[in-house]
Parts: structure tokens; sequence; C-alpha cells
């Protein structure tokens, strides 16, 4: 079966420009997440959705950072206007069910993103 | 709020020999407890996890872990370390009426010597 895919998997880009990242969660799957991982701050939850819905949004850091999942194979996570501060590495996972239910969140192989 | 912590930024063990990787975490109630490997480059692979009965869980790669109530501890060991275990490692907690979300600790970069 496939995996959770990104793309893409490494941006470079200039501050001010708009990024946006895309995630196909693992078919079947109610959950999906979008972490950030950076040297100082580690692996960060952004936001989750459940059945498209947002759940929780309490660690995306600013308004500049929003998420969207239009349909249940898919979902975009959007920076704008982007920062140097932003550069990280950016996993979307997806979980069958509730993690409280004994279910496991599956991470994609992250989008390396450079905001020059 | 629930957290991790992984009290071992770097360890570094000789080819063979025996692992353990500390994490301890904090939560009122019983948490839900994970271990996730990242290679370099790549995203994270799950190693094994605890939701509930038999405190010893076991995981792919020959990994083991034991949840210690009293202790707030789930540490990760292996018997042998092999060189291709070399990687970060991560701890994670769940909590039961937190659906979807995971606390992640810091981290443990490990490194094995031949």
């Amino acid at each position: 079966d496939a995996g959770v895919i990104q793309s893409p998997r490494h941006e470079v880009t200039e501050m001010g420009q708009e990024v946006t990242l895309r995630c196909k969660p693992i078919s079947g799957h109610d959950y999906l997440f979008w972490y950030r991982q950076t040297m100082m701050r580690g692996l960060e939850l952004l936001i989750y959705f459940n059945n498209n819905v947002p759940i929780d949004d309490s660690g995306m850091p600013e308004d500049r950072f929003s998420a969207k999942m239009p349909n249940a194979s898919f979902s975009t996570l959007k920076i704008q206007p982007s920062e140097p501060r932003d550069s990280a590495v950016y996993f979307c996972a997806s979980s069958l069910r509730r993690v409280s239910s004994g279910n496991t969140i599956y991470f994609g192989e992250g989008s390396w993103l450079t905001v020059v | 709020a629930q957290s991790v912590t992984q009290p071992d930024i770097h360890i570094t063990v000789s080819e063979g020999a025996s692992l353990e990787l500390r994490c301890n975490y904090s939560y009122g109630a019983t948490p839900y407890l994970f271990w996730y490997v990242q290679s370099p480059g790549q995203g994270l692979q799950l190693l094994l996890k605890y939701f509930s009965g038999d405190t010893l869980v076991q995981g792919i790669k020959g990994f083991e872990a034991e949840f210690k109530r009293s202790q707030s501890s789930f540490n990760l060991r292996k018997p042998s370390v092999h060189w291709s275990d070399a990687a970060e490692y991560f701890c994670a907690v769940g909590a039961r009426n937190q659906g979807g979300k995971l606390i992640f600790g810091q981290g443990t970069e490990l490194s094995v010597k031949p």
C-alpha cells in the first residue's frame, strides 16, 4: 500500500513568497496531521483534521499559516508570506481512526522547506 | 498538559552492545506511548506502541520497551545494536481524551561505533 505522500520533497523559496505543501494521506484514514520539525523546537503538531474537518489548530504559529482539507485524499499547508524562520521539515501524517483507540499515526517523508 | 522528556540528546554505543534510551512522560492518567525512529532525510517509522495490557511491548527490528507507571517511564531497549540502528529516536505520548494528538520528545540521536 502507498504510504502518506508529500510534495514537494524539497523547496527553496525567497522570503515573502507563498509556499504550498501538499499531502495525500493513506486511503481510508480518517485523521490527518501536519507536524513541523526544527532543531530548536523538535516536532510540533500544527493542526489535525478528522473527516476533513479541522479539530485542533492551536499549534499553527500565526495567521501566515493556513491548512485545508478539501476532500479525504488531499490536504494543503500554506504559508503566505514565508519568512526565514519558517525553514523546517514539514511532515504530514495520517491514522485510520483515533489514536486513543489504539491506532498508529503513519508519517510521510516530509517536505524540506528553506526560506532565504 | 502532557509532556515527554528524553534526557539524552546523543548516545554512542558500540556495535553488538546493548542499548537503552530513556523516556519520561508527564500525564495525569495512563497515556498512550510510542517510539518512532527517524533515519536521516526520512520520515518517522513506528517502532512500537503501548496502549494497555502487558507493560513490556515488543516492536520491530528487535526493539522492546517497558511501561513503568511508578516511574512515568517508557524506556526503549535493544539487546544487541547493529550499525543500521544509527538514527534519531523519538518517544511520544498521546492523551486518551485528545483524539489524535501526539506530543513528541526532543529525540535521542544514536551513533553506533564499529
